[in-house]
């Protein structure tokens, strides 16, 4: 079985503060792992992904995310928060072994960034 | 323009009443999928299309429908019963099978009253 969690409902940064967003999978094989961010009353965006290769993912807008696998973990990075960065972030995985392209999510995180 | 577009944006249904909600694609992924979304629970998958002419059902599918006639075209039908479809409705497209992302639509948010 696959699935993600987000143990944060919330987080708050300061505006310029380095943010962190958690994210933690369980998979059979090697996992795909996705972020996505989602403003109010629209569609996910993609920000960036691990499929293989180095650990430290470069995406979207500044962010990145490192891949744990010992600790099967996928935390959202970003070294200097702005307000605009205020949004919902999901995160999502599948397994390489599954036929299907289908991505777990987990609940998302609400991140707000305090001015 | 390319992307994938939702119809309508907002969407009122009487209950008892079957509803379809839009998803067109000019990307040309081969695959779409129908999520549904609801406060604090993330996404959940209602149905996916691997190829035209064929779908599969996800974790949620009772009482939705779906069909694949055109690559571009994954439209979802929400039945009447389908107890409570309230939700915000979320269609995407990606390529292929192996570790490529989805692309989101803007949504279609129902509501029943």
């Amino acid at each position: 079985a696959q699935s993600v969690a987000q143990p944060e409902d919330q987080v708050n940064v300061a505006e310029g503060n380095p943010l962190t967003v958690k994210c933690t999978y369980s998979v059979s094989g090697n996992p795909y792992l996705f972020w996505y961010v989602q403003y109010p009353n629209r569609g996910l965006q993609f920000l960036l992904k691990y499929i293989t290769g180095d650990n430290l993912v470069k995406g979207s807008y500044g962010f990145e995310a490192e891949f744990n696998k010992s600790q099967t973990s996928f935390h959202l990075k970003k070294p200097s928060a702005l307000v605009s960065d205020s949004a919902l972030y999901f995160c999502a995985v599948r397994a390489d072994q599954t036929g299907a392209n289908n991505l777990f999510f987990g609940t998302g995180t609400r991140l707000t960034v305090i001015p | 323009d390319g992307g994938i577009t939702q119809s309508p944006k907002y969407l009122f249904r009487k209950e008892g009443q079957n509803v379809t909600l839009s998803c067109e694609q000019n990307l040309n992924h081969d695959a779409m999928y129908w999520y549904r979304q609801d406060p604090g629970q993330g996404l959940r998958l209602i149905y996916y299309s691997q190829i035209v002419n064929d779908f599969q059902k996800g974790d949620i599918a009772e009482g939705y429908s779906v069909s694949r006639e055109k690559k571009e075209s994954f439209p979802l039908t929400v039945t009447s019963a389908q107890k409570n479809p309230t939700a915000f409705y979320l269609c995407a497209s990606s390529m292929g099978r192996t570790g490529n992302e989805q692309f989101f639509g803007p949504g279609t948010r129902l509501t029943v009253l």
